[in-house]
């Protein structure tokens, strides 16, 4: 389809574990960005990409989060030592520039035992 | 420190009414302004938005109006219809920033056929 792509839709893991989440964005977007979204609370803003700039991690909530975006399209997002408070739904959504309306994925829902 | 806020969890209207989903911001900086729809499992998609620098936006039976003096957006949706039943998000951003959005929490609209 033409949507922002997400995989895994659902991941459960053990604690303790590292996870990798991708996204594939819109093509010829060249905006990227990653929010999470816990029970009850909004969106919650994590890393953003724009082209070959240096992408902006002011939301990762600490240094086990990490992600990355090769060839300015798919990205991954990575836990380290996944904690139960990560358990949440992490969504991409990309625009064509910062300054667009993003478009979201379905998301992967994150579930850690 | 909550910069977006929609201080009504939940509203139900009859088919055919008008919904009015309110917004409030605390950031001056926000000069771009969203409203997204969410159905569960889904990410969100885009609605409307507007910029700083209008007081309104149409879009078929979709309207946003900003009051930048009072810091407050709302979305009107008339005639509602049942399909509209869903959680919707506002969001804002500082386009002049890293356009990230920060989003209120949420408010579930249902519509009584």
């Amino acid at each position: 389809g033409a949507g922002v792509s997400q995989s895994p839709s659902n991941k459960v893991t053990e604690k303790g574990k590292d996870v990798e989440l991708r996204c594939d964005p819109i093509s010829g977007h060249t905006a990227l960005y990653w929010y999470r979204q816990s029970l009850g609370q909004g969106l919650e803003f994590l890393i953003y990409f724009q082209g070959n700039s240096a992408p902006d991690k002011s939301g990762l909530p600490s240094d086990r989060f990490s992600a990355e975006r090769t060839g300015g399209s798919v990205s991954t997002l990575t836990i380290q030592r996944t904690q139960q408070e990560d358990s949440a739904v992490y969504l991409c959504a990309s625009s064509l520039r910062g300054d667009q309306p993003q478009h979201f994925g379905d998301g992967t829902r994150l579930s850690i035992l | 420190d909550q910069q977006v806020k929609q201080n009504s969890p939940s509203l139900s209207v009859q088919e055919g009414r008008i919904s009015i989903l309110n917004c409030d911001y605390t950031n001056s900086m926000f000069d771009y302004f969203l409203w997204y729809k969410k159905y569960p499992a889904e990410g969100p998609t885009f609605l409307i938005s507007i910029s700083s620098i209008k007081d309104k936006n149409e879009d078929g039976r979709f309207t946003v109006f900003l009051n930048k003096s009072a810091k407050h957006l709302s979305l009107h949706i008339v005639p509602s219809q049942p399909g509209d039943s869903a959680v919707y998000f506002c969001a804002a951003s500082a386009r002049g920033a890293n356009s990230k959005l920060t989003f209120g929490k949420g408010i579930t609209l249902s519509v009584r056929p």
